[in-house]
């Protein structure tokens, strides 16, 4: 098991391009989710999924887009990159409450994105 | 609503001094869950241990414990014997669904053990 694999490690964008950042997880999570991380404030929740076809907003979702067409598979989208959104990125899964196993599951992290937009 | 506060921004300690984290978490519900997770200097979060509000024993795994002092909405973590390994940013997080997905989490302490 790769657990999960953000990609890519590191990108610079310049203010008003697009990317998508990706996340996949081979643990067949139902639940995923993206945080941002950012000196002084720990991580904030952007958005998140209970599974496929099915996403919400989080803490912080403006300038973001998500979709989550696979179980495995969860991207986040910036449209049009500014610099405040120079941070830190971890996408994370865990089971769906419900299952057997979800009570004492943690959220399992991907070991980050680093994104910094000029 | 809820609240988490790590208060403490950055503890540093010499190797084999004990040190203890503090996390307060208000909130209305009687009973509730906390998270830690620990971020060495390599960036990846790793989960430490789930605690509940209703657990009357501390939790000890090695030379971690954790215990909850209910009178101050206190989730206190002790390491015993640091180590320079132990050098990383600790954070603690409750849930804010009862599916424990949903993360809120706290500031952080940055622990610095020197040898």
């Amino acid at each position: 098991n790769a657990g999960v694999t953000q990609t890519p490690k590191f990108q610079v964008l310049k203010t008003g391009q697009s990317m998508t950042l990706q996340c996949a997880q081979d643990m067949n999570h139902e639940y995923m989710s993206w945080y941002r991380q950012d000196p002084g404030m720990g991580l904030r929740l952007i958005h998140y999924s209970v599974g496929a076809g099915i996403t919400d907003q989080g803490e912080v979702p403006n300038g973001y887009n998500v979709s989550r067409s696979t179980t495995e598979d969860f991207p986040l989208r910036l449209l049009s990159a500014a610099p405040s959104q120079t941070s830190v990125y971890f996408c994370a899964s865990t089971l769906r409450l419900g299952t057997p196993s979800s009570y004492n599951s943690p959220l399992h992290f991907g070991n980050g994105t680093r994104l910094t937009v000029t | 609503a809820q609240k988490v506060t790590q208060a403490q921004t950055e503890i540093s300690v010499v190797e084999k001094e004990d040190v203890t984290l503090d996390c307060v978490y208000e909130t209305r519900d009687t009973t509730y869950y906390l998270f830690w997770y620990k971020q060495p200097p390599s960036g990846e979060l790793v989960f430490l241990i789930r605690r509940n509000s209703f657990d009357e024993q501390n939790e000890i795994s090695g030379r971690y414990s954790w215990n909850f002092q209910k009178s101050t909405s206190s989730f206190n973590f002790t390491i015993t014997a640091s180590q320079v390994v132990d050098s990383a940013v600790y954070f603690c997080a409750p849930p804010l669904n009862t599916g424990f997905q949903k993360l809120v989490f706290g500031t952080g302490t940055r622990l610095l053990v020197s040898p």
